[in-house]
C-alpha cells in the first residue's frame, strides 16, 4: 500500500500520560500535515513540514504537544501529559506543492491517512 | 482570515436523485483553492474535486461536480445519481496555493442515501 500510513489507530491512555503517534507520508511527497479532528468538526490544522523543516505551527498546538520529522520522511506527534480535551482524531497528511507547470500541474491536494484515534480516561 | 462555512449539518436524499451539498467561503486572496472531501465512517478523508479560483469552467469529476459562483463565494457539490455508498460526511475546504497549501475545513455535512 502506497497511501498514508498512520499507527497506532487507536490509543487509550489514562490522563498524565505521554502517547505518541507515528505518520509515514506518501514516499514522494515532501509536505506534511497534522490535523486533529473532534467530533462533529471538520479537521483543525495543527501543524506543517516541508521536508524536515517545520514551517508553521498552530495555536492550537500548546506546549504539550511536539512534532518531528527528523528526515524528512515519516513525522511522530507527541502528546506530554495528556488531557481529557486531547480526546480527538490525529489526521496526518502529505502533498507535493501545487504548481501549475506543464505537464504535471498540481492542485496541492491532500493525502490522507486514516487518522490516529487518541481517548483520554 | 480564511474561513468555510457548510450551513447543512445533514441531508437526505433518495437513491439514485441528485443532490447538493452547500458551502460558502471567505477570503481576501484573489488567489485560492477549493476542494470537497468524503469521510466514511472509517475516518479516511478522500478527495472528491478541486476548483481553483481562476478557473473558468466548474470542475467536475465522474458523478461530483462543483457549483463555483465566485461573486456569491460559494462552491457546491453536486452529487448526481447518488448511491448508498456516497453516505458519509462530507467536508468543504479551503486553501491558499503557492502558500502552505494547508487547508481550512468547514463543520461538514452528513448525507444520507436511502433506498
Amino acid at each position: 500500500d502506497t497511501g498514508v500510513s498512520q499507527n497506532p489507530r487507536h490509543k487509550i491512555t489514562k490522563r498524565g500520560q505521554n502517547v505518541t503517534f507515528r505518520c509515514d507520508p506518501i514516499s514522494e511527497h515532501n509536505r506534511l500535515y497534522w490535523y486533529r479532528q473532534t467530533l462533529g468538526q471538520g479537521p483543525e490544522f495543527l501543524t506543517y513540514f516541508q521536508n524536515e523543516a517545520q514551517l508553521e505551527k498552530s495555536r492550537l498546538l500548546s506546549d504539550r504537544f511536539s512534532a518531528e520529522r527528523p528526515k524528512g520522511s515519516f513525522s511522530t506527534l507527541e502528546i506530554q501529559r495528556t488531557e481529557q480535551g486531547d480526546s480527538a482524531m490525529y489526521l496526518c497528511a502529505s502533498s507535493l506543492p501545487t504548481s501549475s507547470v506543464e505537464p504535471h500541474p498540481n492542485t496541492g491536494e491532500l493525502f490522507f491517512g486514516e487518522g490516529s484515534r487518541l481517548t483520554v480516561l | 482570515a480564511q474561513k468555510i462555512t457548510q450551513t447543512q449539518p445533514g441531508m437526505f436524499v433518495q437513491e439514485k436523485e441528485a443532490v447538493t451539498l452547500d458551502c460558502t467561503y471567505d477570503t481576501s486572496d484573489p488567489s485560492y483553492g477549493l476542494f470537497w472531501y468524503k469521510q466514511p465512517s472509517s475516518g479516511e478523508m478522500i478527495f472528491l474535486i478541486y476548483q481553483g479560483s481562476y478557473d473558468q469552467q466548474n470542475a467536475t469529476e465522474g458523478r461530483y461536480s462543483l457549483n463555483f459562483q465566485k461573486a456569491r463565494k460559494s462552491a457546491n457539490l453536486v452529487i448526481s445519481a447518488s448511491q448508498l455508498g456516497d453516505s458519509a460526511m462530507y467536508f468543504c475546504a479551503m486553501s491558499l496555493p503557492y502558500n502552505t497549501d494547508k487547508l481550512i475545513f468547514g463543520t461538514g455535512t452528513r448525507l444520507q442515501v436511502f433506498p
